[in-house]
């Protein structure tokens, strides 16, 4: 059963704090995504990667960074966590030139406090 | 930002009713057009990847139909079941490479016994 693992399902941390996201896929993707979920809100795309050491701004970059080591993982970084960032985070991956549709974690629930 | 619009946001209906929603999108640079399902506490899963103008596809009691030149899919659920209530997510896809989807904010289906 193909797989991509997010670190933690829910997190609270303070305000100010580093926080690192983790995220795995076990299928060889080349493409992987953070997105985070708000209500009343789409999907919103915050950063991708097509490549190891490969990443690209999505629509809502800021105040995030994200790091591709390796192929199969995909961190999101909240280098200051502040109260807005308090969201649902979901990693996705996908082939790249795929007609399969993506494959998400199962989502981390982050709370700033 | 490109702009995804999915109507009703939210719907009750009987079981054995049919229902369906619709997902309007740019009708320029088009490249896919994906449908998710996303029940609760649980991951989006996808269920359609859609390429083709006039394209149809159909899994179990759902279905989906694509018009790309008006910029809208339609998604039918035949004789909804309580376990169809999840909340339907659509995403375009443009043809600026990467796989990069905008994501509707969904259509949240509640099935009544």
């Amino acid at each position: 059963d193909v797989k991509v693992t997010q670190s933690s399902r829910y997190l609270v941390k303070r305000t100010g704090e580093k926080v690192f996201l983790e995220c795995v896929q076990d299928m060889d993707h080349e493409n992987m995504f953070w997105y985070r979920q708000d209500p009343g809100l789409g999907l919103r795309l915050i950063y991708f990667s097509y490549d190891v050491k490969m990443k690209e701004k999505g629509d809502i970059p800021e105040g995030y960074s994200v790091s591709r080591e390796k192929k199969e993982r995909f961190s999101l970084i909240l280098e200051s966590a502040s109260t807005n960032q308090t969201s649902m985070y979901l990693c996705a991956s996908t082939f790249l030139d795929s007609n399969y549709g993506y494959t998400f974690g199962s989502g981390t629930r982050l709370t700033v406090v | 930002i490109l702009n995804v619009e999915q109507s009703p946001q939210s719907l009750h209906v009987q079981e054995g009713d049919s229902t369906n929603f619709t997902c309007s999108f740019p009708s320029s640079n088009f490249y896919a057009l994906h449908w998710y399902r996303w029940e609760t506490a649980k991951s989006p899963e996808a269920l359609f990847v859609m390429t083709l103008n006039g394209d149809e596809k159909k899994k179990g009691r759902i279905s989906a139909t694509l018009n790309t030149k008006e910029g809208y899919s339609y998604l039918y659920i035949k004789g909804s079941q309580p376990e169809d209530s999840a909340t339907y997510l659509c995403a375009f896809m443009n043809s600026g490479g990467y796989q990069k989807v905008t994501f509707g904010i969904g259509t949240k289906l509640q099935v009544i016994p």
